[in-house]
């Protein structure tokens, strides 16, 4: 049982380059999100899901696509990356659809110059 | 506008002192609120939920709905208690948003 786990851990990515930041979980956990942890800001919601088919924008989505075809993945797209963009990013996810207690991933670590 | 706010980027305290970390929030009805710890190396986890009323690690919370306060307290500092400490607020039935966090540090 991994958890949730997130690749890469690290992505040093140019200006306008575009990427996927992956998040797959083995708990058949109905809720998923992604999180950007930025210094002084905490954690901000950037999207989420409640269930397979299911996404919807949080905090701070400009920027970044989500799709969930399948119930364990989550990728995080950054369609043209811009150095606000440089932070630390969370996967995180939840038994039930509404969001409760929230199990993380190691986090991914990207720097877009 | 509903929100979370740790006053206290780092606080710094000796082993064996009390600590308080700080959170207020904003949210019109009845809050649903935790606090999340993340250690050294370690992944972000959940130290406790006001819900629970428990005590974990020798940390409590208590909810203050007049204060709008969910302070995280512990009598006496361990060494080990130092990570960065994060106050979040379930927003909606979707949506738990966090506060800024705190750097605990404790100095031996």
């Amino acid at each position: 049982n991994a958890g949730v786990t997130q690749t890469p851990k690290f992505q040093v990515l140019k200006t306008g380059q575009s990427m996927t930041l992956q998040c797959a979980q083995d708990m058949n956990h109905e809720y998923m999100s992604w999180y950007r942890q930025d210094p002084g800001m905490g954690l901000r919601l950037i999207h989420y899901s409640v269930g397979a088919g299911i996404t919807d924008q949080g905090e701070v989505p400009n920027g970044y696509n989500v799709s969930r075809s399948t119930t364990e993945d989550f990728p995080l797209r950054l369609l043209s990356a811009a150095p606000s963009q440089t932070s630390v990013y969370f996967c995180a996810s939840s038994f039930s659809a509404g969001a409760n207690v929230l199990t993380f991933g190691a986090g991914s670590r990207l720097t877009v110059l | 506008a509903q929100r979370v706010t740790q006053p206290e980027k780092l606080l710094s305290v000796f082993k064996g002192a009390p600590v308080e970390l700080k959170c207020n929030y904003s949210y019109s009805g009845s809050p649903e609120l935790f606090w999340y710890v993340q250690y050294s190396r370690q992944r972000l986890q959940l130290l406790l939920r006001h819900i629970s009323r428990e005590s974990i690690k020798g940390f409590t919370a208590d909810l203050n709905k007049g204060e709008t306060s969910f302070h995280l307290k512990k009598p006496f500092a361990q060494e080990e208690d130092s990570a960065m400490y994060y106050c979040a607020l379930k927003r909606s039935a979707s949506k738990i948003i966090f506060g800024s966090g705190t750097r605990l540090s404790i100095r031996p």
